[in-house]
């Protein structure tokens, strides 16, 4: 089946820091692949996101390339703030040619925690 | 635009008793809906989804179920709730399959 792996954390850093949160994955055919955040007593929002490899999801200063060679798609922000300190969850939504496309895989997540 | 409604937003119920927690969303018509379970540990597990009033698919054996009495309203029951019921629950919907799902703000269940 599909899974997804990615660094549990927690993340602690310093305003400005650079950020690299690493995500890889296990999958049949083509997924597609997601990067989630969840601040704190919130639902997920969607933050960015890839459909094919090579694809860079990017958003608000994150971004992820879609690695099938390596099968990841590590989140980057060169210069994180505060306001980012939340949980990061990699996901993947499956091809169709096993039936997981209805479904999200996520990892466990990522705390992460900026200090000013 | 497209928006996801849960409610409540918090709620406190006793072992034994029943649930019923309704999910609407405006603004689309047949999307796949979802509803998920998130432990204290973080991670998120699927519960069911549908893809059309009336077909749900159970991923989680449990003492829960799920509904879709219309097109964009899922509910999630229970008939007696257990202490391990206890978790933050999440809503979710895409427009088709392998796109982003869209999540609401949760419910946050606590048994006592």
């Amino acid at each position: 089946g599909n899974s997804v792996t990615q660094m549990e954390g927690p993340v602690t850093l310093s305003e400005e820091a650079f950020l690299t949160i690493n995500c890889t994955y296990t999958a049949t055919g083509y997924p597609s692949l997601f990067w989630y955040v969840q601040y704190p007593g919130e639902g997920l929002q969607l933050l960015l996101k890839a459909t094919k490899a090579d694809d860079k999801g990017s958003n608000k200063g994150f971004e992820a390339t879609y690695r099938k060679e390596t099968t990841s798609f590590h989140l980057e922000k060169g210069s994180v703030q505060v306001s980012d300190s939340a949980v990061y969850f990699c996901a993947l939504s499956g091809d169709l040619i096993d039936g997981s496309n209805y479904k999200l895989t996520f990892g466990k997540g990522t705390l992460l925690t900026v200090n000013p | 635009s497209q928006t996801i409604h849960q409610w409540p937003a918090t709620l406190v119920q006793p072992v034994g008793s029943p649930l019923s927690l309704e999910c609407t969303v405006e603004g689309t018509s047949n999307p796949n809906l979802y509803w998920y379970r998130q432990a204290a540990g973080r991670g998120l597990q699927l519960l069911f989804y549908s893809v059309g009033i009336g077909q749900i698919s159970s991923e989680v054996p449990q003492n829960l179920s799920a509904s879709r009495p219309q097109d964009r309203q899922f509910i999630l029951s229970s008939k007696k709730l257990l202490l391990s019921d206890s978790g933050f629950y999440l809503c979710a919907w895409s427009s088709y399959s392998n796109q982003p799902q869209h999540f609401g703000d949760g419910t946050r269940l606590s048994i006592l």
